[in-house]
């Protein structure tokens, strides 16, 4: 299995709404990361999770909240979100923690806020 | 802080013909370069990559990218362009902020090969 998966592929959501976005990867890769990539716009970095621990928080609001309950598995729990954080957010996984190995990319999932 | 420049938004190519879509970079130390292709609605494809060794780099779908360190560029080529190659094309530096190391892309490069 060479693929990063992520369910939903869409999401729409009111305001009001809490709702989660899974991504699941079974190359035993140790590094995971959250992007998130507005229309036209490249990738930008959310979070990383190196050995299932939290290492690099790039300053997103709390509405926000990552979970990594293994070395397999990455959430991104969203509650009372924007509709300026409607965005294609993009989940990824690396051998390691140094990128030397570069990034598998999911497929992603539109988010829709309304 | 590293940086990535693609000074191109659009670029278009006849299919058949030679394409270059340019990337100028700004790191401390050695570099880690990348390049990544998007589909539409899709997520990101990884192309190849420069670490150490030979400046001329060969990765997937016959696509390969010339290190030039004295003009800080990494410019993505390919011999003949095809259709299918239209895409969004990324070029990516390691950033090693808050001390773990991660990837910073680029604005992005449209390609369209046109028939």
């Amino acid at each position: 299995d060479t693929e990063v998966t992520q369910t939903p592929k869409h999401l729409v959501m009111g305001m009001t709404n809490k709702k989660s976005l899974k991504c699941e990867q079974h190359m035993g890769h140790r590094a995971m990361y959250w992007y998130k990539q507005k229309a036209k716009k490249p990738p930008e970095l959310m979070f990383v999770y190196s050995y299932e621990k939290l290492s690099i928080n790039e300053s997103v609001p709390s509405r926000f909240s990552p979970e990594c309950p293994n070395s397999s598995l990455l959430n991104l729990h969203l509650h009372a979100l924007q509709p300026e954080d409607s965005a294609l957010y993009l989940c990824a996984s690396s051998q390691d923690s140094d990128v030397y190995y570069g990034y598998t990319f999911g497929s992603g999932t539109r988010l829709t806020v309304v | 802080a590293q940086s990535v420049a693609q000074p191109e938004d659009q670029v278009n190519v006849a299919e058949g013909n030679p394409l270059t879509v340019k990337c100028t970079y700004s790191v401390s130390g050695n570099p880690y370069l990348f390049w990544y292709v998007q589909y539409p609605n899709r997520g990101l494809q990884f192309l190849l990559k420069y670490i150490t060794g030979d400046n001329l780099v060969k990765g997937s779908y016959g696509f390969e990218a010339e290190f030039n360190k004295s003009q800080t560029s990494f410019h993505l080529k390919k011999p003949s362009a095809l259709v299918s190659d239209s895409a969004l094309y990324f070029c990516a530096v390691r950033d090693m902020g808050a001390g773990a190391n991660n990837l910073f892309f680029g604005t992005g490069t449209r390609l369209t090969v046109i028939p």
